[in-house]
This record gives structure tokens, C-alpha cells and sequence, in this order.
């Protein structure tokens, strides 16, 4: 749900750096998580998303890795381009029930690429 | 694929009349549709599940009787802002999912967003 009294946690990097944003999730029972980026004005864009079976998952220039012990998920921006800028939201999607297809938000990462 | 559509994508209206927006799975059809809300620098607080064909599930707190959710069809939902106050200015923002065609159908594909101003 919705971040209260909070500001948005914010990573600066160079352009071309690596970036690890992290999220730590709140249901030990999710079996699903997508990492979602949001520009400005626009709506979030999915970007990766990831089973509770796995810990690893590779797309083009991102990775997302899954920490089940400590219900903590981080995205890898590889060589991170200044269009990378914008907010990234982990989601959950705990399972079963009424609440299944609904997502948990986390309270987003602020991402600034320098160029 | 996975294209939802917003419309319109901002509205200015004054206080005490109705707005309406409109959510669309352009490529998919979309058993089940989320409306949300967003405020400045926040995260995505969850208003309403809509499901085609039957009442729409409003999360605690959200008053059904001022979001007024209609899903007509699997490709359709819309969310009445009624007697709108300059408190429900924000960005409204709509996402729809389906087990159909590959998809996950825990992934939800999110609209552009609408940003409404209540003078």
C-alpha cells in the first residue's frame, strides 16, 4: 500500500555504472514479484518479474535477485543509461484467495542517472 | 501486446461534478481490472478490484459510493469520481491482467495514467 510520513529513497549513479536498487518485501508466503519503472506522468512499465521458486532471473541489461530467507528482492540495471531515470516499485503478489492478481506495492526507489 | 489505454489522460473539473475515466485492454482481454491511486512521490495505493460482470471489490478506507466502478466488458472498465472535492485530485491509474495468450495472469499491465484536478 501506500508509503506514509516517508520520502522515496533515491540512488544517484554515473551513466554507464551498474545500478542495484533493493525492496524487501512483506508476505513470506508471496510466490510471485514484479519489478515495475515509472516515469514521470506516465504509468509504471513492467520490467522483470520473478517466481518464489527461483532466485535468479536475467533479462536484457537487468536482474532480478530473490532472497527468501530475508524477503528481499533487488533489480540490477547493468551499464545504466541516463533513460533509466525514474522510480522503481517492487510488487508482490501474495497468493490465493480474494487477494490473488492483486499486487502489494513497495514504496519505490528513486533512480537518477548522471550522464 | 499488454497495451492498456487511459482516457482521458488529465481532466479539470469544479468541485461537485462527476468525472469519469475510462480503462481499456487494447490487445488482451482482461478478466480482471485495478484501479489506483497516486499521490506525489508516493507509491501506488490500491482503490478497487474490477471484475467483468460482477460488483467490483473496493479496498478498505475507499468509499464506493464516491468511486463508482463499472467493468462492461473484458476489455472495458470505468471509475466515476462523483461529486468530485479538490481532496480527489491525484493521478488515477488503472492496470488490467490475464491468464490468456502466455501471459501471467498475476502480471498487471498498467494504463497511463489520468491526472485530475478538482478546482
Amino acid at each position: 500500500g501506500e508509503s506514509v510520513g516517508l520520502h522515496l529513497p533515491t540512488l544517484s549513479v554515473q551513466e554507464g555504472d551498474n545500478s542495484i536498487i533493493n525492496c524487501a518485501y512483506s508476505n513470506s508466503a508471496s510466490d510471485y514479484f514484479i519489478w515495475y519503472k515509472q516515469e514521470s506522468g506516465k504509468g509504471p512499465q513492467f520490467i522483470i518479474d520473478i517466481r518464489s521458486n527461483m532466485d535468479k532471473r536475467q533479462g536484457q541489461r537487468v536482474t532480478v535477485l530473490l532472497n527468501k530467507t530475508v524477503k528481499h528482492l533487488s533489480l540490477q540495471i547493468a551499464a545504466t543509461q541516463p533513460g533509466d531515470s525514474a522510480v522503481y516499485f517492487c510488487a508482490e503478489n501474495p497468493p490465493g484467495g480474494t487477494s490473488y492478481g492483486k499486487l502489494t506495492f513497495g514504496q519505490g526507489t528513486i533512480l537518477t542517472v548522471h550522464p | 501486446g499488454a497495451v492498456v489505454s487511459q482516457h482521458p489522460s488529465r481532466v479539470i473539473c469544479k468541485s461537485g461534478t462527476s468525472v469519469k475515466i475510462e480503462c481499456r485492454s487494447l490487445d488482451f482481454q482482461a478478466t480482471t481490472m485495478f484501479w489506483y491511486r497516486q499521490f506525489p512521490k508516493k507509491s501506488l495505493m490500491l482503490m478497487a478490484t474490477s471484475n467483468e460482470g460482477s460488483k467490483a471489490t473496493y479496498e478498505q478506507g475507499v468509499e464506493k459510493d464516491k468511486f463508482l466502478i463499472n467493468h462492461a466488458s473484458l476489455t472495458l472498465s470505468t471509475l466515476t469520481v462523483t461529486s468530485a472535492h479538490p481532496e480527489d485530485s491525484s493521478f488515477y491509474i488503472c492496470s488490467a491482467n490475464s491468464g490468456t495468450g502466455g501471459m501471467r495472469q498475476e502480471t498487471q499491465y498498467f494504463g497511463p495514467g489520468t491526472r485530475l484536478l478538482v478546482l
